[in-house]
């Protein structure tokens, strides 16, 4: 099956450092990507859409300065969460959808972020 | 703006109980999908409903989208403590994104 990979699992930094989260899909290509972020006993909120090629598109509230994406390839998205404070603390999850047809969603095994 | 509102939020039964959880729209998705997710963990996809009326079995676990498309329902029969975990269930629109709307989950209990 479709297999996603996404690191580091867990970053524990101090405020104001910037980090990186990458977003692999192993065994095909994804044109597109999403980012999600996801609180404690809470269901994900998208944060935005990752277009190989071109500019991601962000949901409403989310600060494309702070959370920067970057897809190069069909198979790598980053999220950059810069200059991060503890209220970025969060886990961040990813995940792609097979660029052939109408296929569901797969998830990385997410980024638990804590900034200290 | 697409909701797809769960119910329950919160399931807590005992070993060999059986439970529904459910998933309602207004709006039509073009798919609906059922993940379940652990602690720690990225959600796992269970089943892609994409046909009104489909039903689909996985083991004890019976999925259901409505004729109309706009609700789902998750049937576990017999849970087992192996089965404790946050249910989600998203919607794929008819955009071109084809971007998942997520229920708010229904995080699920099953006690030996």
């Amino acid at each position: 099956g479709a297999v996603v990979s996404q690191h580091p699992s867990r970053v524990i930094c101090k405020s104001g450092t910037s980090v990186k989260i990458e977003c692999r899909s192993l065994d095909f290509q994804a044109t597109t990507m999403f980012w999600y972020r996801q609180f404690p006993k809470q269901s994900l909120m998208l944060m935005a859409t990752s277009n190989e090629g071109s500019k991601a598109t962000y949901e409403q509230g989310v600060e494309k300065d702070k959370f920067l994406i970057n897809h190069a390839s069909l198979t790598l998205s980053t999220l950059t969460v810069t200059s991060a404070h503890p209220e970025d603390s969060s886990f961040y999850i990813c995940s792609a959808r097979d660029g052939r047809g109408v296929q569901p969603q797969h998830f990385g095994d997410g980024t638990r972020l804590s900034i200290l | 703006t697409q909701l797809l509102e769960q119910s329950p939020q919160f399931l807590s039964i005992q070993e060999g109980e059986n439970l529904t959880v459910y998933c309602n729209s207004s709006s039509v998705f073009s798919s609906l999908q059922w993940y379940r997710q652990e602690p720690g963990e990225g959600p796992v996809l269970l089943v892609t409903v994409v046909t009104g009326g489909e039903v689909k079995k996985l083991k004890r676990l019976t999925f259901q989208f409505g004729d109309a498309r706009k609700d789902s329902s998750l049937h576990i029969t017999a849970a087992q403590p192996g089965d404790t975990g946050l249910y989600l269930c998203a919607g794929a629109g008819r955009n071109a994104g084809n971007m998942l709307t997520f229920g708010g989950g229904t995080r699920l209990m099953v006690k030996p």
